[in-house]
């Protein structure tokens, strides 16, 4: 079955410490997207990518970044930088509206 | 403002009603409009897809859209307590990114 994967679906960070969340389509789709939910404030876009070799910043990328070597991935690396990093992230791959993964939930240990 | 709003409820309804969710949005240029039903934990799934004015039935939902009034709604008939989810709005212009509502909570009694 066509879908994206997302891994781990639980992730623990400590203080000072980067981790990175995976993200994997066997859509074909050209657009990825990451984003990030929070209680209450709906989905906000992280980042983008259009094509392979190529991403766009979103509108909440600060202490975010990613990575577009293949079609089929786009993981999403959280820095040190990012200052509240507790959230639920979901990727997505665009064709006629979103396709979404189940997401990781990230928390701050 | 935002470019989307959305009621976050929670909206609580008897089994068997009709529930009737709803958006407004301030971007005229806004063309394609879609609801998505997101379970605890889980990622959004595409409910319904329209583009431009009109209705679009599947099932037992129904969209509808008004570009005059920059309104959009959902509708559920015979709802069921496994409709109970939270509902998401969403609408984009011609190849841009999609802008989401920050979703509204629904509960089905039974």
């Amino acid at each position: 079955d066509g879908g994206i994967t997302q891994s781990p679906k639980y992730l623990f960070r400590k203080e000072g410490q980067n981790v990175t969340l995976s993200c994997e389509q066997n859509l074909n789709h050209d657009a990825m997207y990451w984003y990030r939910q929070d209680p209450g404030q709906g989905l906000r876009l992280i980042y983008y990518s259009q094509i392979v070799n190529d991403f766009q910043k979103g509108d909440i990328a600060e202490g975010y970044s990613v990575s577009r070597e293949k079609k089929e991935s786009f993981p999403l690396t959280v820095t040190s930088a990012q200052k509240n990093p507790t959230a639920f992230y979901l990727c997505a791959s665009n064709s006629y509206g979103y396709t979404f993964g189940s997401g990781t939930r990230l928390t701050v240990v | 403002q935002k470019e989307v709003e959305q009621d976050p409820g929670p909206l609580s309804v008897p089994e068997g009603a009709i529930v009737s969710l709803n958006c407004t949005y301030s971007n005229s240029a806004f063309q394609y409009f879609m609801w998505y039903r997101q379970y605890s934990r889980k990622g959004p799934e595409l409910l319904m897809y329209t583009y431009s004015s009109g209705n679009k039935e599947d099932g037992r939902f129904t969209a509808q859209v008004d570009k005059s009034s920059k309104y959009i709604s959902l509708f559920i008939r015979d709802s069921q307590p496994s409709d109970s989810a939270t509902y998401l709005c969403a609408m984009s212009a011609r190849a841009s990114k999609i802008i989401f509502g920050s979703g509204t909570r629904l509960s089905i009694r039974p």
